[in-house]
């Protein structure tokens, strides 16, 4: 059975501080990872990996995958009020495009 | 914004009743999906399409079916609807093809009294 979870479930940070968000998976077929940030509506397309090592970054969000582990990991340094999300992780399975989920972290960045 | 338009955006219907979703897309994408969101468990997906008339199950398609009469246009329908459909329902598509990014529609919150 294709598994993705993702730790911590929630956190609670203040303004200024660096976070860093897990995701693990075990699946049969893996041909990519996905992040998704999700406020109090659809989620929104943050970063796609397929290679390990290569991280990518836009502005204080970062990424990386690490296939022989199996993980990747999501990092917001100077994070703040707006970065209050739940971020979602996905792999996908398939040359159809199907994606297996994560539960999500719900962060929240206090003032 | 990737073109994509869920309706209704909010429905309340009694248990027994059939309710269809629509999602529409302007931009002409082969792949759609139909994912339901309920807390602690993601978005996990119900149905998707690779073509007009091409549809297959996802991990949770007890209960639903779709159709893809045209590109444009992804209908998904619970044929008789339980309290257990209550959810929140997105639709996505593809933009260049299964394997890649997908983008999400506004969403359809639904409520099975």
């Amino acid at each position: 059975e294709d598994k993705v979870v993702q730790s911590p479930l929630s956190l609670v940070v203040h303004e200024g501080d660096t976070v860093t968000l897990n995701c693990s998976y075990e699946v049969t077929n893996f041909r990519s990872l996905l992040w998704y940030k999700q406020e109090k509506k659809a989620p929104t397309f943050l970063f796609m990996l397929t290679s390990s090592g290569i991280e990518k970054k836009s502005g204080r969000l970062s990424s990386i995958l690490d296939k022989k582990e199996l993980f990747s990991i999501l990092n917001i340094t100077a994070t703040q009020t707006g970065d209050s999300a739940i971020y979602l992780c996905a792999v996908t399975l398939d040359s159809w495009g199907k994606l297996q989920f994560g539960a999500g972290t719900q962060v929240v960045v206090t003032p | 914004d990737a073109g994509i338009t869920q309706s209704p955006r909010h429905k309340v219907t009694e248990t027994g009743t059939p309710v269809t979703l629509r999602c529409h897309q302007t931009e002409n994408h082969r792949y759609m999906y139909w994912y339901r969101q309920d807390p602690g468990h993601g978005l996990r997906l119900i149905h998707y399409s690779y073509g007009v008339k091409d549809t297959d199950k996802g991990e949770v398609s007890d209960g639903y079916s779709v159709s893809r009469s045209k590109t444009e246009d992804f209908l998904l329908t619970l044929e008789s609807a339980t309290s257990s459909q209550t959810s929140v329902y997105f639709c996505a598509i593809s933009r260049q093809g299964a394997g890649n990014e997908q983008f999400f529609g506004p969403g359809t919150r639904l409520t099975v009294l």
